[in-house]
């Protein structure tokens, strides 16, 4: 089966350090998600693209995050300079979406990266 | 904006039951698709069922359907035969059809199933 591959899946670094998560979507998809998951906040968005464009990154801290996709097989999520509030789950997922509608295509996850920062 | 309300933080229910989670959600949006996940104690999203909102009968996916009330914009997930790897995370989400394509999730219902 098809799946998102996100790398690292555990990250411990201290306060201060660039951190840089990656993610291969799934062949085919021409979205893709960066979600952070919380035990306060539950699971936000956090930036979206569709066809490698940045379509939606209102809820990234533009001031240390940066999301891009340099090519279609790679999306990347950089925080520079890290601070401990950063610590949380992030998932990337890839989707499918149509023109005219979505259908019933869902979105994939990958396993996630559980980011610490001390 | 989107809202997706699940008002059960926590649910138990005996093996080989059936068992309901609630899920009521807001939009202005004339389409939209609505999703359940399941997330186990190892953390993976797994995507379980899709209900579409022009969709006329309920969407069933082997042990999981899927009970959509449009007037009440409800989608309840009804999880039959409960087992016990059916213990997880469940969260349900909604995406528009226009606009913007990101999922907005629930706060999620941790079920437990118990022998």
């Amino acid at each position: 089966d098809a799946r998102v591959t996100q790398t690292p899946r555990h990250k411990v670094t201290e306060m201060g350090q660039e951190v840089t998560m990656r993610c291969q979507p799934i062949l085919g998809h021409n979205t893709v998600f960066w979600y952070r998951q919380t035990m306060m906040q539950g699971l936000e968005l956090l930036a979206y693209f569709r066809n490698r464009a940045p379509l939606d990154d209102s809820g990234m801290p533009k001031d240390r995050f940066s999301a891009e996709m340099p090519d279609a097989t790679l999306a990347t999520l950089k925080i520079q300079p890290s601070e401990p509030r950063d610590s949380a789950v992030y998932f990337c997922a890839s989707g499918l979406v149509l023109s005219r509608g979505s259908g019933n295509q869902p979105q994939h996850f990958g396993d996630g990266t559980r980011l610490s920062i001390l | 904006a989107q809202k997706i309300t699940q008002t059960q933080p926590g649910m138990f229910v005996q093996e080989k039951e059936a068992v309901t989670l609630d899920c009521t959600y807001d939009t202005s949006d004339p389409s939209y698709g609505l999703f359940w996940y399941k997330q186990p104690s190892s953390g993976e999203m797994i995507f379980l069922i899709y209900q579409g909102s022009y969709d006329q009968q309920n969407a069933t996916e082997g042990r999981y359907s899927l009970n959509f009330q449009k007037a009440r914009k409800s989608a309840n997930l009804v999880i039959s035969a409960s087992q016990l790897g059916d213990s997880a995370m469940y969260f349900c989400a909604m995406r528009s059809d226009t606009g913007r394509r990101a999922l907005t999730f629930g706060s999620g219902t941790r079920l437990q199933v118990q022998p």
